[in-house]
């Protein structure tokens, strides 16, 4: 079983360039939700989605936009990178009431 | 705002001790709750939930947590710690708006 699936796992950028995270989760899960994790300050929400179609902000949205075209999908964008986005970035996606399941993550370095 | 807190980032304990790794929520609706185990380089694996339908929460490696509305705490424990234990460990929960919102987390270390 595949689960949540995050592509790329690895990517250096520099200040300035894009980039688009992908996460795809074969569960039929209805949630979807993207985190960046730094030290000491645990996983933070960016933004998450309740379904196909649907996106909204979480905790730290600034510099970042998402898209979920497809239910099985959810991308996350950075349009013009900083060094304060280097971090590790999670992909979850659940249905309600349960757990959530995470994505190996994706280390992210912008120099 | 809706948050969690996990007290104490770093928990220290010898193999075979308690471990107590602490949770309180802000809300006084009780939440969705969650615990999950995060190894080295790894993503994050659920460990147990509370949804209401008990108070006590068994979940795997032998970790359980207990619900308690009047503290608004939902602590996570295990009576023998093992060498295996070791990792980072991380509350959630989860309110009506569906945001799936986590602590600080608490490094457990387990000496020998």
């Amino acid at each position: 079983n595949a689960g949540v699936t995050q592509t790329p796992k690895f990517r250096v950028l520099k200040t300035g360039q894009s980039m688009t995270l992908l996460c795809a989760q074969d569960m039929n899960h209805e949630y979807m939700y993207w985190y960046r994790q730094d030290p000491g300050m645990g996983l933070r929400l960016i933004h998450y989605s309740v379904g196909e179609g649907t996106t909204a902000k979480g905790e730290v949205p600034d510099g970042y936009n998402v898209s979920r075209l497809k239910k099985q999908n959810f991308l996350l964008g950075l349009e013009s990178a900083a060094p304060s986005q280097t971090s590790v970035y999670f992909c979850a996606s659940s249905n309600t009431g349960f757990g959530a399941f995470f994505g190996q993550g994706t280390r992210l370095t912008v120099v | 705002a809706q948050s969690v807190t996990q007290l104490g980032s770093h928990v220290s304990v010898s193999e075979g001790a308690l471990v107590l790794l602490r949770c309180n929520y802000s809300s006084s609706v009780p939440p969705y709750l969650f615990w999950y185990v995060q190894y080295p380089n790894q993503g994050l694996q659920l460990l147990l939930k509370y949804t209401s339908a008990a108070t006590l929460v068994k979940g795997i490696n032998g970790f359980e947590a207990e619900f308690k509305k009047s503290e608004t705490s939902f602590h996570l424990t295990k009576p023998s710690a093992h060498m295996s234990d070791a990792a980072e460990y991380f509350c959630a929960v989860r309110y009506n708006t569906d945001k799936l919102i986590f602590g600080t987390g608490t490094r457990l270390q387990v000496f020998p």
